[in-house]
């Protein structure tokens, strides 16, 4: 097995509104990884978990709030978005955080998200 | 501030020619460069590295050209192929910060 994956595919939400975005890998990867994509801009790095823990913040707002519950899943919480935050937010996965050197990161398909 | 930078949104070539898809930065710094390719409602998935202190690497029908003194970078497909068709995005990484920048993408199309 070697997916990514990440449910919703689609999400639309209010400005009030509380949800998660939800990543899962089953390849033993130590790393995982929160990404941000707005159309025809590169993906930018939101945080990074290794080996659970949170090893970096890439001074996210306060409304996105990541979660590592175990070593295949990663949340991503949402509360009180913006409509300045809609964009597909794309979950990786690699071996650890070394190997994303290498270009080894494996990438969910993502979830397009919509504030309203 | 954008330090990779991928000029050509778009490239369109006939299939059995070649595909150069290029890529300039803007630090010096950098360690690693990295090709990964997306088709549409999927993620990015890895396609080729470099070290920087290479020139050239190469696998299968895909190599990467690094020109360190024009901060440039470019990756060719020979030769290219329709299901080659997908978005190209270029990165770049350093080891100290461990920060990966991307390009913005260049889509490329591959005509029969």
């Amino acid at each position: 097995d070697t997916e990514v994956t990440q449910t919703p595919k689609h999400l639309v939400m209010g400005m009030t509104n509380k949800k998660s975005l939800k990543c899962e890998q089953h390849m033993g990867h130590r790393a995982m990884y929160w990404y941000k994509q707005k159309a025809k801009k590169p993906p930018e790095l939101m945080f990074v978990y290794s080996y659970e823990k949170l090893s970096i913040n890439e001074s996210v707002p306060s409304r996105f709030s990541p979660e590592c519950p175990n070593s295949s899943l990663l949340n991503l919480h949402l509360h009180a978005l913006q409509p300045e935050d809609s964009a597909l937010y794309l979950c990786a996965s690699s071996q650890d955080r070394w190997d994303r050197v290498r270009g080894k990161l494996f990438f969910g398909s993502g979830t397009q998200l919509s504030v309203l | 501030d954008q330090q990779v930078k991928q000029n050509s949104p778009s490239l369109s070539v006939q299939e059995g020619r070649i595909s150069i898809l290029n890529c300039d930065y803007t630090n010096s710094m950098f360690d690693y460069f990295l090709w990964y390719k997306k088709y549409p409602a999927e993620g990015p998935t890895f396609l080729i590295s470099i070290s920087s202190i290479k020139d050239k690497n190469e696998d299968g029908r895909f190599t990467v050209f690094l020109n360190k003194s024009a901060k440039h970078l470019s990756l060719h497909i020979v030769p290219s192929q329709p299901g080659d068709s997908a978005v190209y995005f270029c990165a770049a990484y350093t080891i100290n910060n461990n920060d990966m920048r991307f390009g913005a993408g260049t889509r490329l199309t591959v005509k029969p």
